[in-house]
């Protein structure tokens, strides 16, 4: 079972370089979510996405974009990296809410920027 | 959605139960109580959840009090492969975000 997966695992940029996060998901779910974590701080939401075509802003969303085209896939943008977006991203995809459903996260994709 | 209240550290001797407790005394009724936990910087591991009643499965047992304001996570017989970061989430029924704590390093002791 493939679960949540996220390419690439490791990249380092230099300051101004864009890159694509991605992450797929085999469990058919409805919602996905981008989150990035800090050291020594949990996770914090970046944008999440309800259903294929749909997007939305999370805590910390200025410097980046999503993109969802295909309900399995849910990218995450960074157009410009800045030396503050050096860190751990992590992606998520649930069922839908009402049921309690948990998220299910994938292992990560350590980004430094220089 | 309910903020959540861990102790940052606590140590647990191997074999033995690990209780990790979690206060949400502003949780509201249809908000649900998650745990997940994170070992070397991993992504979350989903352990269990819970709404009301106490919950149980291969991991791990949910103790919610019956004014659902605190919880408790009991890992039964403590491994050293259990030690991580837990982490006790808050999160309204029909809504998508989880707002995660600093959660509480557990380090199991040989």
């Amino acid at each position: 079972n493939a679960g949540v997966t996220q390419t690439p695992k490791f990249r380092v940029l230099k300051t101004g370089q864009s890159m694509t996060l991605l992450c797929a998901q085999d469990m058919n779910h409805e919602y996905m979510y981008w989150y990035r974590q800090d050291p020594g701080m949990g996770l914090r939401l970046i944008h999440y996405s309800v259903g294929e075509g749909t997007t939305a802003k999370g805590e910390v969303p200025d410097g980046y974009n999503v993109s969802r085209l295909k309900k399995q896939n849910f990218l995450l943008g960074l157009e410009s990296a800045a030396p503050s977006q050096t860190s751990v991203y992590f992606c998520a995809s649930s069922y839908r809410a009402p049921s309690g459903q948990p998220q299910h996260f994938g292992d990560g994709t350590r980004l430094s920027i220089l | 959605d309910a903020k959540t209240t861990q102790p940052p550290s606590m140590d647990c001797a191997e074999g033995r139960a690990a209780n990790l407790p979690c206060n949400h005394s502003t949780i509201s009724g249809n908000e649900y109580v998650y745990w997940y936990r994170q070992i070397h910087s991993q992504g979350p591991q989903y352990i269990i959840h819970g709404l009301k009643n106490n919950e149980t499965n291969e991991m791990a047992s949910l103790i919610i009090t019956e004014d659902r304001k605190s919880s408790t996570l009991i890992l039964p017989h403590a491994t050293l492969r259990d030690t991580a970061v837990y982490y006790c989430i808050v999160r309204t029924s029909g809504t998508y975000k989880y707002i995660f704590g600093t959660g509480t390093r557990l380090k199991v002791l040989a």
